[in-house]
């Protein structure tokens, strides 16, 4: 099946800096979206892409749909203590297995005092 | 409530018997989708289901793992002679989804953490 390489497996930040994370694959993905999970909840979409080399906001979040389909990354500015918590990616490929979704292993971001 | 939900939320068992996790999807979401979450772990896709039916039945570990939808809403997760590799938080997720307008978006619940002595 196709799998998401998703870096780094964590991070421990100061607060106010600045976090870069990135999911890359070997197969190309019609759709790239970016999922938080809070502790103790499930996980939340933050932005969804459908476009090669679309860049998109959502506030201090930036994500992008690479230009080869085959990666995403996800910018948060300015971390603040509620961006702690999993970041998932996951890539949609229509006609692929559990439905053509598929998640990267995720990224712990975690804000030192 | 307006989300999906899920329960019992925490489930504690002791090896060898079965258990049985619920999933009330959102009201009108045709697709409705099982993960499994070990401790700090990523997300294992076990099943979904479009409608009643599970198209896509690869993730589920092994036979002792089914599930069920009925109604094209509830469904439930089956685990028969629980082995402590079965603990795990399990996640079930539903869509909106018309053909082509698929858009990945799924919206999660809560979880239920299954401890299995």
């Amino acid at each position: 099946g196709q799998q998401l390489n998703q870096s780094p497996q964590s991070m421990f930040i100061q607060e106010g800096e600045d976090v870069s994370m990135n999911c890359t694959s070997s197969s190309i993905f019609n759709t790239w979206l970016w999922y938080k999970q809070d502790p103790g909840e499930g996980p939340v979409l933050l932005i969804a892409l459908y476009k090669a080399g679309e860049l998109t906001s959502n506030g201090r979040l930036t994500a992008q749909f690479g230009i080869t389909r085959k990666d995403s990354f996800l910018n948060i500015s300015a971390s603040i203590p509620s961006d702690v918590g999993i970041y998932f990616c996951a890539g949609l490929a229509i006609g692929g297995g559990a439905d053509g979704l598929t998640f990267g292993k995720g990224t712990h971001l975690i804000i030192q005092p | 409530g307006a989300g999906v939900s899920q329960s019992p939320s925490n489930k504690v068992t002791e090896k060898g018997k079965d258990v049985e996790l619920r999933c009330d999807p959102i009201s009108g979401h045709t697709a409705l989708y099982w993960y499994r979450q070990s401790l700090g772990q990523g997300l294992e896709f076990l099943i979904y289901f479009q409608g009643n039916s599970a198209p896509d039945k690869s993730g589920l570990p092994s036979d002792r793992f089914s599930a069920e939808r009925t109604g094209g809403s509830v469904s439930t997760l089956t685990i028969q002679r629980t082995q402590q590799e079965d603990s795990a938080v399990y996640l079930c997720a539903s869509s909106v989804k018309f053909n082509v307008l698929y858009t990945g978006e799924l919206f999660f619940g809560e979880g239920s953490r299954l401890t299995v002595l």
